[in-house]
Protein backbone atom coordinates (compact mmCIF):
# COMPACT_ATOMS: atom_id res chain seq x y z
CA UNK A 1 0.00 0.00 0.00
CA UNK A 2 0.89 3.35 -0.57
CA UNK A 3 0.18 4.76 2.53
CA UNK A 4 -3.52 5.88 1.30
CA UNK A 5 -6.06 3.35 1.95
CA UNK A 6 -9.28 3.04 0.08
CA UNK A 7 -11.89 1.10 0.25
CA UNK A 8 -13.89 -1.07 -1.13
CA UNK A 9 -11.99 -1.77 -3.97
CA UNK A 10 -14.73 -2.57 -6.05
CA UNK A 11 -18.51 -1.76 -5.60
CA UNK A 12 -21.42 -2.00 -7.76
CA UNK A 13 -24.25 -0.27 -6.88
CA UNK A 14 -28.29 0.21 -8.21
CA UNK A 15 -29.35 3.72 -8.71
CA UNK A 16 -31.39 3.89 -5.53
CA UNK A 17 -28.57 2.70 -3.33
CA UNK A 18 -26.49 4.67 -0.64
CA UNK A 19 -23.00 3.46 0.05
CA UNK A 20 -20.05 5.33 1.22
CA UNK A 21 -15.97 5.15 -0.18
CA UNK A 22 -13.44 5.45 2.34
CA UNK A 23 -10.08 7.26 2.10
CA UNK A 24 -7.72 6.93 5.15
CA UNK A 25 -3.97 8.03 5.22
CA UNK A 26 -1.09 7.81 7.84
CA UNK A 27 1.08 10.08 6.41
CA UNK A 28 0.71 12.87 8.94
CA UNK A 29 -0.41 14.84 5.49
CA UNK A 30 -3.41 17.24 6.38
CA UNK A 31 -5.14 17.78 2.29
CA UNK A 32 -6.96 15.61 1.01
CA UNK A 33 -8.60 15.02 -2.20
CA UNK A 34 -11.45 13.11 -4.52
CA UNK A 35 -10.39 12.81 -7.90
CA UNK A 36 -12.72 11.10 -10.60
CA UNK A 37 -11.34 8.94 -13.63
CA UNK A 38 -13.60 8.13 -16.07
CA UNK A 39 -13.03 6.27 -19.40
CA UNK A 40 -10.93 7.86 -22.25
CA UNK A 41 -11.07 11.19 -19.72
CA UNK A 42 -8.42 13.09 -17.90
CA UNK A 43 -8.76 12.60 -13.89
CA UNK A 44 -10.88 14.95 -13.00
CA UNK A 45 -10.48 17.10 -9.16
CA UNK A 46 -13.42 16.87 -7.10
CA UNK A 47 -13.13 17.92 -3.59
CA UNK A 48 -10.62 18.70 -1.88
CA UNK A 49 -9.76 19.27 2.23
CA UNK A 50 -7.43 21.46 3.95
CA UNK A 51 -7.28 20.72 7.69
CA UNK A 52 -10.57 19.18 7.52
CA UNK A 53 -12.89 21.92 5.87
CA UNK A 54 -13.87 22.03 2.41
CA UNK A 55 -12.27 24.33 0.00
CA UNK A 56 -13.03 23.21 -3.15
CA UNK A 57 -16.25 21.94 -4.62
CA UNK A 58 -15.84 21.40 -8.33
CA UNK A 59 -18.93 21.99 -9.75
CA UNK A 60 -19.58 18.11 -8.50
CA UNK A 61 -23.73 16.78 -7.97
CA UNK A 62 -24.94 16.23 -4.82
CA UNK A 63 -25.63 12.93 -5.20
CA UNK A 64 -21.95 13.23 -3.87
CA UNK A 65 -21.61 14.21 -0.67
CA UNK A 66 -18.18 14.13 1.14
CA UNK A 67 -17.51 13.93 4.44
CA UNK A 68 -13.52 14.85 6.27
CA UNK A 69 -14.11 14.32 9.86
CA UNK A 70 -10.33 14.34 10.85
CA UNK A 71 -6.87 15.32 8.61
CA UNK A 72 -6.51 11.58 8.35
CA UNK A 73 -9.54 10.00 7.05
CA UNK A 74 -12.11 11.18 4.18
CA UNK A 75 -15.91 9.79 3.06
CA UNK A 76 -17.59 10.10 -0.31
CA UNK A 77 -21.07 9.42 0.39
CA UNK A 78 -22.94 8.67 -2.68
CA UNK A 79 -26.73 7.99 -3.20
CA UNK A 80 -29.00 7.63 -6.57
CA UNK A 81 -26.63 7.80 -8.40
CA UNK A 82 -26.37 7.59 -12.16
CA UNK A 83 -24.83 5.12 -14.95
CA UNK A 84 -22.64 7.62 -16.06
CA UNK A 85 -21.05 8.10 -12.58
CA UNK A 86 -19.62 4.77 -12.80
CA UNK A 87 -15.77 5.45 -12.82
CA UNK A 88 -12.39 4.78 -10.57
CA UNK A 89 -12.17 7.18 -8.04
CA UNK A 90 -9.16 8.42 -6.43
CA UNK A 91 -8.54 9.63 -2.94
CA UNK A 92 -5.39 11.30 -2.72
CA UNK A 93 -3.17 13.36 0.19
CA UNK A 94 -0.87 16.20 0.79
CA UNK A 95 0.60 18.87 2.69
CA UNK A 96 -1.49 21.73 2.99
CA UNK A 97 -1.01 25.39 1.82
CA UNK A 98 0.76 23.78 -1.12
CA UNK A 99 1.97 20.85 -2.69
CA UNK A 100 5.88 21.23 -2.46
CA UNK A 101 6.32 17.07 -1.33
CA UNK A 102 4.07 16.19 -4.30
CA UNK A 103 0.34 14.00 -3.74
CA UNK A 104 0.41 10.41 -2.61
CA UNK A 105 -2.72 8.65 -4.18
CA UNK A 106 -4.67 5.49 -3.13
CA UNK A 107 -5.12 2.57 -5.37
CA UNK A 108 -8.76 3.74 -5.86
CA UNK A 109 -12.39 2.17 -6.04
CA UNK A 110 -14.00 0.70 -9.26
CA UNK A 111 -17.25 2.31 -9.13
CA UNK A 112 -20.07 0.30 -11.36
CA UNK A 113 -23.64 1.33 -10.92
CA UNK A 114 -26.34 -0.35 -12.58
CA UNK B 1 -6.59 28.00 -15.71
CA UNK B 2 -3.34 25.27 -16.48
CA UNK B 3 -4.02 23.24 -19.32
CA UNK B 4 -1.46 19.95 -19.45
CA UNK B 5 -1.28 18.33 -22.80
CA UNK B 6 0.81 14.49 -23.28
CA UNK B 7 2.06 13.92 -26.56
CA UNK B 8 1.51 10.84 -27.72
CA UNK B 9 -1.57 9.31 -26.24
CA UNK B 10 0.13 6.33 -27.14
CA UNK B 11 3.79 4.66 -27.68
CA UNK B 12 4.52 1.59 -28.76
CA UNK B 13 8.43 0.59 -28.10
CA UNK B 14 10.34 -2.63 -28.81
CA UNK B 15 11.96 -3.99 -25.25
CA UNK B 16 15.33 -2.08 -24.84
CA UNK B 17 14.21 1.05 -26.66
CA UNK B 18 14.84 4.34 -24.41
CA UNK B 19 11.05 6.31 -24.22
CA UNK B 20 10.73 9.89 -24.39
CA UNK B 21 7.48 10.98 -22.70
CA UNK B 22 6.30 14.71 -23.34
CA UNK B 23 4.27 16.95 -20.92
CA UNK B 24 3.50 20.60 -21.91
CA UNK B 25 1.76 23.54 -19.62
CA UNK B 26 0.15 27.25 -19.92
CA UNK B 27 1.16 29.02 -16.85
CA UNK B 28 4.74 28.49 -16.33
CA UNK B 29 3.98 29.77 -12.41
CA UNK B 30 3.94 25.99 -11.26
CA UNK B 31 5.10 25.01 -7.92
CA UNK B 32 6.65 21.88 -9.06
CA UNK B 33 5.63 19.07 -11.68
CA UNK B 34 5.07 15.46 -10.77
CA UNK B 35 5.08 12.28 -13.22
CA UNK B 36 2.85 9.27 -12.07
CA UNK B 37 2.77 5.95 -13.20
CA UNK B 38 -0.51 4.06 -13.32
CA UNK B 39 -0.99 0.16 -14.16
CA UNK B 40 -4.70 -0.67 -15.68
CA UNK B 41 -7.20 0.20 -13.07
CA UNK B 42 -5.47 1.18 -10.48
CA UNK B 43 -4.08 4.20 -8.44
CA UNK B 44 -0.83 6.05 -9.47
CA UNK B 45 2.23 6.14 -8.29
CA UNK B 46 4.06 9.12 -8.06
CA UNK B 47 7.80 8.42 -10.27
CA UNK B 48 9.29 11.49 -9.66
CA UNK B 49 8.90 14.96 -8.11
CA UNK B 50 10.92 18.05 -9.92
CA UNK B 51 10.58 21.14 -8.20
CA UNK B 52 10.03 24.59 -9.85
CA UNK B 53 14.01 25.84 -9.16
CA UNK B 54 15.23 22.52 -10.52
CA UNK B 55 15.84 21.64 -14.22
CA UNK B 56 16.03 18.04 -13.40
CA UNK B 57 15.60 14.80 -11.74
CA UNK B 58 16.64 11.44 -11.62
CA UNK B 59 15.70 7.52 -10.41
CA UNK B 60 17.40 4.92 -11.68
CA UNK B 61 16.12 4.08 -15.22
CA UNK B 62 13.80 7.61 -15.19
CA UNK B 63 15.01 10.85 -15.87
CA UNK B 64 12.78 14.25 -16.22
CA UNK B 65 13.69 17.38 -16.94
CA UNK B 66 11.58 20.88 -16.68
CA UNK B 67 12.26 23.57 -18.33
CA UNK B 68 9.30 26.18 -16.85
CA UNK B 69 9.87 28.97 -19.84
CA UNK B 70 9.00 26.44 -22.60
CA UNK B 71 6.37 24.91 -20.48
CA UNK B 72 7.52 21.58 -21.04
CA UNK B 73 8.81 18.43 -19.12
CA UNK B 74 10.19 15.67 -20.65
CA UNK B 75 10.50 11.68 -19.26
CA UNK B 76 13.13 9.65 -20.61
CA UNK B 77 12.85 5.96 -19.42
CA UNK B 78 15.76 4.11 -20.16
CA UNK B 79 16.06 0.81 -21.93
CA UNK B 80 12.86 0.04 -21.94
CA UNK B 81 10.80 -3.25 -20.21
CA UNK B 82 7.76 -5.10 -20.95
CA UNK B 83 7.21 -3.90 -16.86
CA UNK B 84 7.18 -0.19 -18.02
CA UNK B 85 3.76 -1.00 -20.19
CA UNK B 86 1.67 1.23 -18.38
CA UNK B 87 -0.41 4.76 -18.63
CA UNK B 88 2.35 7.74 -17.89
CA UNK B 89 0.73 11.27 -16.22
CA UNK B 90 2.08 14.38 -15.58
CA UNK B 91 0.42 17.13 -13.47
CA UNK B 92 1.67 21.09 -12.62
CA UNK B 93 -0.07 22.54 -9.84
CA UNK B 94 0.02 26.29 -10.63
CA UNK B 95 1.20 28.42 -7.54
CA UNK B 96 -2.35 30.55 -8.09
CA UNK B 97 -4.07 27.22 -7.95
CA UNK B 98 -2.85 26.51 -4.14
CA UNK B 99 -2.62 22.53 -3.94
CA UNK B 100 -4.86 21.42 -7.24
CA UNK B 101 -3.32 19.68 -9.15
CA UNK B 102 -3.80 19.86 -12.94
CA UNK B 103 -3.21 16.18 -14.97
CA UNK B 104 -2.80 15.66 -18.73
CA UNK B 105 -4.91 12.55 -20.51
CA UNK B 106 -2.20 10.53 -20.11
CA UNK B 107 0.86 8.47 -22.71
CA UNK B 108 -0.29 4.83 -22.88
CA UNK B 109 2.92 2.87 -23.01
CA UNK B 110 3.13 -0.42 -24.40
CA UNK B 111 6.79 -2.17 -24.41
CA UNK B 112 6.77 -5.11 -26.48
CA UNK B 113 9.07 -8.14 -25.77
Amino acid sequence: ETGVTQTPRHLVMGMTNKKSLKCEQHLGHNAMYWYKQSAKKPLELMFVYNFKEQTENNSVPSRFSPECPNSSHLFLHLHTLQPEDSALYLCASSQAGGVLYGYTFGSGTRLTVV
Amino acid sequence: KQEVTQIPAALSVPEGENLVLNCSFTDSAIYNLQWFRQDPGKGLTSLLLIQSSQREQTSGRLNASLDKSSGRSTLYIAASQPGDSATYLCAAPREAAGNKLTFGGGTRVLVKP
